[in-house]
């Protein structure tokens, strides 16, 4: 059974940093697409972040060099490093598979001072 | 970036009664690898999306044969054909053909 299991969320300052895990199990994160998916307070999805099979990394513009993905195929498991946050960062984010054919049950990250 | 517009955005339906979502896309969906991915989510009160459809027409393992998805070019539908109150949600349509990945507003489904 495929599941996803985020972690690392949080209340941090404007400017502040944080790291996600997606915890990975039912699948190989090296053979999969992986993304991070976003959802602000009462809106709707966004993707800000793509890993591929190859491991080519894709960012939405809105977090663009502030954020990184990466993932750590011995533990099986998808990192978001994300940096100078910002309070327009608040939302739940999802780490999801493939064409998000499965997706975790998310972790909050709010940004506030 | 592809502007993803679904309509309605709201959509009161009677149990029993079928409902559609139109989602149009402002560019052309079809990969150069000749799949268009455009899939369809579900998301109940309190928890994460689900997947429905993928690329277009195929439904996700475990998804009722009342949904189904349709659809080419910029222009795709998802039809429930008789609603249920457990379809009680907001429904995305999204595109993975280009990047960024992008997603409608959301369809919210209520019963009447």
């Amino acid at each position: 059974e495929v599941q996803l299991v985020e972690s690392g969320g949080g209340l941090v300052q404007p400017g502040e940093s944080l790291r996600l895990s997606c915890a990975a199990s039912g699948f190989t994160v090296s053979n999969n697409y992986l993304s991070w998916v976003r959802q602000a307070p009462g809106r709707g999805l966004e993707c800000v972040s793509v890993i591929d099979i190859s491991g080519g990394v894709y960012y939405a513009d809105s977090v663009k060099g502030r954020f990184t993905i990466s993932r750590d195929n011995s533990k099986n498991t998808l990192h978001l490093q994300m940096n100078s946050l910002r309070s327009d960062d608040t939302a739940v984010y999802y780490c999801a598979r493939g064409g998000a054919s499965h997706w975790g049950q998310g972790t909050l990250v709010t940004v506030s001072s | 970036d592809v502007v993803m517009t679904q309509s309605p955005l709201s959509l009161p339906v009677t149990l029993g009664q079928p409902a559609s979502i139109s989602c149009r896309s402002s560019q052309g969906l079809e990969s150069s690898d000749g799949n268009t991915y455009l899939h369809w989510f579900q998301q109940r009160p309190g928890q994460s999306p689900r997947r429905l459809i993928y690329r277009v027409s195929n439904r996700d393992s475990g998804v009722p044969d009342r949904f189904s998805g349709s659809g080419s070019g910029t222009d795709f539908t998802l039809k429930i054909s008789r609603v249920e109150a457990e379809d009680v949600g907001v429904y995305y349509c999204m595109q993975g053909t280009h990047w960024p990945w992008t997603f409608g507003r959301g369809t919210k489904v209520e019963i009447k």
